[in-house]
């Protein structure tokens, strides 16, 4: 089946620099990858997603970037701010969307 | 529109006892997926139901734990006879199209 791992585990950045947070997956079949934040005790929520037919994805201050043949895929934040701070899960299925493989999550924290 | 609504949010069950969770996903999705997150970690796929149907259920323990989704009313995750490795959160998402995932808030089961 397929794996998803995801680094780095905790990431410390200060307010207005960007974070990157990167996944690699195994099964060549995904082709759907969707990134989500959650804040302490809440529920994830879907920030952006990319299809294996783009490379690049950009909405404001995200970015989230495809690389199929090294099959791993990252997650960019510019000029980050204190509440982008949260845990970052990426996932990635395949074209039937049966299931969704998350990865293991990156705890960001942006200090002011 | 309300978003997707899971309850109870927090159970607390004795070992050996059945809990019941259940999830009402957003008006007109007809796809659900149940996911346990320890704490610390990810979302592990558990089952992805669609209406009157199991879909795929490879994540789920095949003892134990049973899941439904009926024409009416909210998809239910049953786990029988708890035992204390059962405590963890279990978030529900639901669906239109089994893309995009609308989170519930989560049921936060303990086994004493």
């Amino acid at each position: 089946g397929e794996n998803v791992e995801q680094h780095p585990s905790t990431l410390s950045v200060q307010e207005g620099d960007s974070a990157v947070i990167k996944c690699t997956y195994s099964d060549s079949a995904s082709n759907y990858f969707p990134w989500y934040k959650q804040e302490l005790g809440k529920r994830p929520q879907l920030i952006i997603d990319i299809r294996s037919n783009v490379g690049e994805k950009k909405d404001q201050r995200i970015a989230v970037t495809l690389n199929k043949t090294a099959k791993h895929f990252s997650l960019h934040i510019t000029e980050t701010q204190p509440e982008d701070s949260a845990v970052y899960f990426c996932a990635a299925s395949t074209n039937n969307f049966n299931k969704f493989y998350f990865g293991s999550g990156t705890k960001l924290n942006v200090k002011p | 529109n309300a978003g997707v609504m899971q309850n109870p949010r927090h159970l607390v069950r004795r070992r050996g006892q059945e809990a019941r969770l259940r999830c009402s996903p957003m008006k007109g999705h007809s796809h659900v997926y149940w996911y346990r997150q320890l704490p610390e970690e990810g979302l592990k796929f558990m089952v992805y139901l669609q209406k009157e149907n199991i879909i795929d259920e490879s994540g789920m323990p095949k003892e134990r734990f049973s899941a439904e989704f009926p024409k009416e009313g909210p998809s239910i995750l049953r786990i029988q006879q708890v035992v204390r490795g059962d405590s963890a959160a279990y978030f529900c998402a639901s669906s239109p199209d089994s893309r995009e995932q609308y989170f519930g808030p989560g049921t936060r089961l303990t086994v004493t």
